[in-house]
């Protein structure tokens, strides 16, 4: 049983340009959510996704905007990309839509803007 | 507003012996706790998660401790490993019609030989 799987594991892209990044949630998992870490910081909410709809988002800009698909996977976009959009962006899945009481994390994707 | 502070920021202990974290948090109305082991560049991964009526738990050499009338969770590793280093993060989340989630900034935890 493959858990959270998240995809590149590494990126390095420049100011200005946009990045994709993949999650692929555990199996039986329904939501998603996504989290930007800085270095040294914990998790900062992003966005969750459940029922192919965005059902709750944190405190961030519309450029970082995902989706998710069918089979619950999910795509998060960040645009016109900054230096401070550096950080480690970890998305977790779990069970049972909203009010799921355990998420599981993926490894990660490291992104650097130069 | 909603905030979970953890303390110590950072910890250094020599192997073998034991140490505790702390967490406290403003986060409300409560659902759960959790905590986290986070190694450096990883994904965390879950220790315990404890609701509203459970006051402990424990997962191998990991016991976590709820109190919450003072809103406090501790997290006490016994006979700490060199494999123990890492980051630590305690995680509260509310049930607010939806489902909020706030990550606390975690101790850094060193296990020295």
């Amino acid at each position: 049983d493959a858990g959270v799987t998240q995809s590149p594991t590494h990126l390095i892209k420049t100011r200005g340009q946009q990045v994709t990044l993949r999650c692929s949630p555990k199996s039986g998992h329904d939501t998603v959510s996504w989290y930007q870490q800085a270095l040294g910081q914990g998790p900062q909410f992003i966005f969750q996704y459940y029922e192919e709809e965005e059902r709750q988002r944190g405190n961030f800009p519309d450029r970082f905007s995902g989706h998710q698909f069918p089979n619950y996977s999910s795509e998060l976009n960040v645009n016109a990309l900054l230096l401070g959009d550096s950080a480690l962006y970890l998305c977790a899945s779990s069970p049972r839509g909203l009010g799921a009481t355990e998420a599981f994390f993926g490894q990660g994707t490291r992104l650097t803007v130069v | 507003k909603n905030q979970v502070e953890q303390s110590p920021q950072s910890l250094i202990i020599l192997e073998g012996k034991n140490c505790t974290l702390q967490c406290n948090y403003t986060v409300s109305p409560f659902s759960n706790l959790r905590w986290y082991k986070q190694d450096t560049g990883r994904g965390p991964v879950s220790l315990t998660i404890m609701t509203f009526s459970e006051n402990t738990k424990s997962n191998g050499r990991y016991t976590a401790t709820l109190d919450a009338d003072t809103k406090q969770s501790s997290l006490h590793i016994t006979a700490s490993q060199l494999s123990d280093s890492a980051s630590y993060i305690c995680v509260v989340s509310a049930n607010t019609g939806g489902f909020k989630t706030i990550f606390g900034a975690g101790t850094r935890l060193f296990v020295k030989a």
